[in-house]
């Protein structure tokens, strides 16, 4: 089955400043991969996806990319701000089972 | 388009007692899966559900918990002589199952045991 890895577990960063966030994935038939964020006592929302066919994709300061050959894919977030800290998830839908496999997600601090 | 709905928010319950939380999936959603997270800690897979099937039970305790998505009304996850390991956050997620599409949560119910 699938298995996601996500780094780095913590990443501060001065505001302004731009945050990078990496996973990796073991199944290469996976073809559908989301990120969340959850701010603290909230539910995980869906911020950007991907699916298999693109290599990147952008939605204002956040962007996602995707190497299919080196199976991992990255969430940019530019520009940073205060209000973009929270914990970040990815993961990956593995295409047997079509369970969404999570990383065990980022904390991102923006310091002011 | 109402999302998805979990009740109750919170929940507490003594040891030895039962717990009940339900999930209505979004609007055309036929898909469901349940997630205990802990304080700090990342979303652990419990079970995903068609309706009136389980599809995968591979994340859930084999003692004390079940779950169900019948043909009519809510999903339930269903704790048995529940114990204090078992305080946490329990979100519920849907999804159309039809393709590469998102899941999407509820806002989780915050079990407490006394």
């Amino acid at each position: 089955g699938e298995n996601v890895e996500q780094h780095p577990s913590t990443l501060s960063v001065q505001e302004g400043d731009s945050a990078v966030i990496k996973c990796t994935y073991s199944d290469s038939a996976s073809n559908y991969f989301p990120w969340y964020k959850q701010e603290l006592g909230k539910r995980p929302q869906l911020i950007i996806d991907i699916r298999s066919n693109v290599g990147e994709k952008k939605d204002q300061r956040i962007a996602v990319t995707l190497n299919k050959t080196a199976k991992h894919f990255s969430l940019h977030i530019t520009e940073t701000q205060p209000e973009d800290s929270a914990v970040y998830f990815c993961a990956a839908r593995d295409a047997g089972t079509y369970k969404y496999i999570f990383g065990t997600g980022t904390r991102l601090k923006v310091l002011a | 388009n109402a999302g998805v709905m979990q009740n109750p928010r919170h929940l507490v319950r003594r040891r030895g007692q039962e717990a009940r939380l339900r999930c209505s999936p979004m609007k055309g959603h036929s898909h469901v899966y349940w997630y205990r997270q802990l304080p700090e800690e990342g979303l652990k897979f419990m079970v995903y559900l068609q309706k009136e099937n389980i599809i995968d039970e591979s994340g859930m305790p084999k003692e004390r918990f079940s779950a169900e998505f019948p043909k009519e009304g809510p999903s339930i996850l269903r704790i048995q002589q529940v114990v204090r390991g078992d305080s946490a956050a329990y979100f519920c997620a849907s999804s159309s199952g039809t393709g590469n599409e998102p899941q999407h949560f509820g806002d989780g119910t915050r079990l407490s045991i006394l």
